[in-house]
């Protein structure tokens, strides 16, 4: 079936470093994609998201990049914090209803 | 900024009986969602609402499940006689419309035993 998937189930990076954290998804018809954070205990925190008609979004010090040819986003922090330490979801919008398909999740690790 | 609030925050119950998760989306929201994460895995959907009415839901979201939004403010999932595979972290979460993210609530954390 269609899914949602990470490369990277963890990641630890050095306090000041730029994170990049990636997703490949499977199917073309999705339109809309977000990153979730979600630190423990939460619930899915939104970052920023970004739709099929654009290649790149930024945010405060996250970028968004998307790659329709190969089906592939990735979420990239820049002068990463201690307190960027959570698990990180994408999560694809398929064109049908409203729903999201959320991927497995990478956790990142921030050291100090 | 506006929440979407879920109580309990925890609940424990013993297999074979019924519970009901409660959330409170973001007031001018017309779409609500409820969905869950077992413990480690990934957020699965399990169904969305709107205008009173079931407009999707999941192969989870069986017999068992119901939704509900009795007054203008609260939107229930009620599961009818739990399982043990029911323990999971259940979201609420709410959208005002479009093709838009929605806001999660911090979640409710069934256990079943």
């Amino acid at each position: 079936g269609e899914s949602v998937g990470l490369h990277l189930p963890t990641l630890s990076v050095q306090e000041g470093d730029n994170s990049i954290i990636n997703c490949a998804y499977s199917n073309s018809a999705s339109d809309y994609f977000i990153w979730y954070k979600q630190e423990s205990g939460k619930g899915p925190q939104f970052i920023i998201d970004i739709r099929s008609n654009m290649d790149k979004r930024q945010g405060q010090r996250v970028t968004v990049l998307l790659n329709k040819t190969v089906k592939h986003l990735s979420l990239q922090i820049a002068a990463t914090q201690p307190g960027d330490s959570a698990v990180y979801f994408c999560a694809e919008n398929q064109g049908t209803g409203n729903q999201f398909y959320f991927g497995t999740g990478t956790s990142l690790t921030v050291i100090p | 900024e506006p929440e979407v609030t879920q109580t309990p925050s925890h609940q424990v119950t013993q297999m074979g009986q019924e519970v009901i998760l409660r959330c409170v989306p973001i007031s001018n929201h017309l779409y609500f969602y409820w969905y869950r994460q077992i413990l480690g895995q990934k957020v699965e959907f399990l169904v969305s609402f709107y205008n009173n009415e079931i407009s999707e839901k999941s192969e989870i979201f069986d017999d068992q499940f119901s939704v509900e939004r009795p007054d203008g403010s609260n939107f229930t999932l009620k599961i009818r006689s739990t399982k043990l595979e029911d323990s999971a972290m259940y979201f609420c979460a709410s959208k005002r419309g479009g093709a838009a993210g929605y806001t999660f609530g911090s979640g409710t954390r069934l256990t079943v035993v």
